[in-house]
């Protein structure tokens, strides 16, 4: 079935990386997204990685994709205080327009 | 400014009184979709819709209504709220066909509360 599982929370220091992990389940998914949810907010699309694609660099965000594993991760470089957010993986089944997301993973980045 | 809004962004009510919660879109975007999100449940799909008067259940339709009788409004109805449907609720829309990319739009969220 389909399932995209993340942990719930992280916390890092200003300046360190963080990396959070996203597995999902169906190896027929054509695109993996990042999705960042700041407080009141909506989601807002942070990046995304084609299924056929290993890494995808993007400024401070590098995303990592482990087709064999079903892993896909996001690791943001020199985290800010303005990174701290609710961070959604997603899967895009190419099932006219569906995505399926994890449960979120916060970030907490203390000074 | 592209952009999907939502209104009411708070709502408290009463088991029983129906509500309406409101969804536009100024994309021109064939899909638009509703979804809940709970605590350490992520979003769930409620109902989506893939163009005008072209609805389908989600995940967790029980308890709600759609409609798409315009291409930029899609509208949420709770005929007759429970408590478990206190949740925060969001709209988000996207483009099939002009992207390959499935890059789904979201509104701001209406926090509803039913007592």
């Amino acid at each position: 079935g389909e399932d995209v599982e993340q942990s719930l929370f992280l916390s890092v220091r200003e300046g360190d990386s963080s990396v959070i992990n996203c597995t999902y389940t169906d190896s027929s998914s054509t695109y993996l997204y990042w999705y960042k949810q700041e407080p009141g907010a909506g989601l807002q699309l942070l990046t995304y990685i084609f299924s056929n694609m290993d890494m995808k660099q993007d400024q401070r965000l590098t995303v990592l994709l482990n087709k064999k594993d079903k892993h896909l991760s996001l690791r943001i470089a020199d985290t800010q205080t303005g990174d701290s957010a609710i961070y959604f993986c997603a899967e895009d089944l190419n099932q006219g327009g569906k995505l399926i997301f994890g449960q979120g993973t916060e970030l907490s980045v203390k000074p | 400014e592209a952009q999907v809004t939502q209104n009411p962004r708070y709502l408290i009510t009463v088991t029983g009184k129906k509500l309406t919660v409101t969804c536009s879109q100024n994309m021109n975007h064939e899909y638009m979709s509703w979804y809940r999100q709970d605590p350490g449940l992520g979003l769930r799909q409620i109902y989506y819709s893939m163009n005008v008067e072209v609805t389908d259940k989600g995940d967790v339709p029980e308890g709600y209504k759609v409609s798409r009788k315009e291409k930029r409004n899609f509208p949420l109805i709770l005929e007759s709220p429970s408590p478990n449907q206190t949740s925060l609720y969001f709209c988000a829309s996207s483009s099939q066909f002009k992207v390959a990319k499935n890059i789904q739009y979201f509104g701001a969220g209406t926090r509803l509360s039913v007592l």
